[in-house]
């Protein structure tokens, strides 16, 4: 029962144009999300993040968008630049004592220069 | 920025032999730290949570007594794989965070076990 899903497992986006990666949540609880990037042989770097008070937040290049109502998140990158590619992985955390994060499968992204 | 350092990198060994695999944050106090395993083209998984000075919490299906872990600060959590076998041959990555702070990963371990 995968509770964070990400439905497109890559997606190649031409360099200079907009990249956006998909998420959609099944568990109501949870009240945080994160977006990680992960180049191979590596472990996720975290890239940006959104708390469920809030439908957007904006760091440089990297917007999130949260719709609670349809339990859906998006990332946005814009421009897209070579070095962007790799695999996204969204996160959702649930309030609990430890912060449990529940990790999607991930989408590799491929920016074509 | 918080850093994580996790070490070995690569392991390999004989089945049978156990592994230990240490997850250290370096320039911040970790009171909570995760370890996941990661298969090929799959997502992470959580293994386990564990608090500094007590005892880890486990997730369903994985053997507390095959996967053995340590926090015996807050800056050092270490995993041990006990008597392994190729099937637990997996890429192993550990996450380290502070209070009301993101989790900061490792570079992975990859263990093969031959």
């Amino acid at each position: 029962d995968q509770q964070v899903k990400q439905n497109s497992p890559s997606l190649s986006v031409q360099e200079g144009r907009i990249s956006i990666l998909n998420c959609d949540y099944t568990n109501s609880m949870f009240d945080y999300f994160l977006w990680y990037k992960k180049y191979p042989a590596e472990g996720p770097t975290f890239l940006i993040s959104i708390s469920s008070i809030k439908d957007k937040n904006e760091d440089g290049r990297f917007t999130v968008f949260l719709n609670k109502s349809a339990k859906h998140l998006s990332l946005h990158i814009v421009p897209s630049q070579p070095g962007d590619s790799a695999v996204y992985f969204c996160a959702a955390r649930m309030k609990t004592s430890y912060d449990k994060v529940i990790f999607g499968p991930g989408t590799s992204l491929s920016v074509i220069p | 920025g918080a850093v994580v350092s996790q070490h070995p990198s690569r392991v390999i060994c004989k089945s049978g032999t156990s592994v230990k695999i240490e997850c250290r944050s370096l320039d911040f106090q970790a009171t909570t730290m995760f370890w996941y395993r990661q298969f090929p083209k799959k997502s992470l998984m959580l293994m386990a949570t564990s608090n500094e000075g007590s005892k880890a919490t486990y997730e369903q299906g994985v053997e507390k007594d095959k996967f053995l872990i340590n926090h015996a600060s807050l800056t050092l959590s270490t995993l041990t794989v006990t008597s392994a076998h190729p099937e637990d041959s997996s890429f192993y990555i550990c996450s380290a965070q502070a209070p009301n702070q993101p989790q900061h990963f490792g570079d992975g371990t990859r263990l093969s076990i031959l």
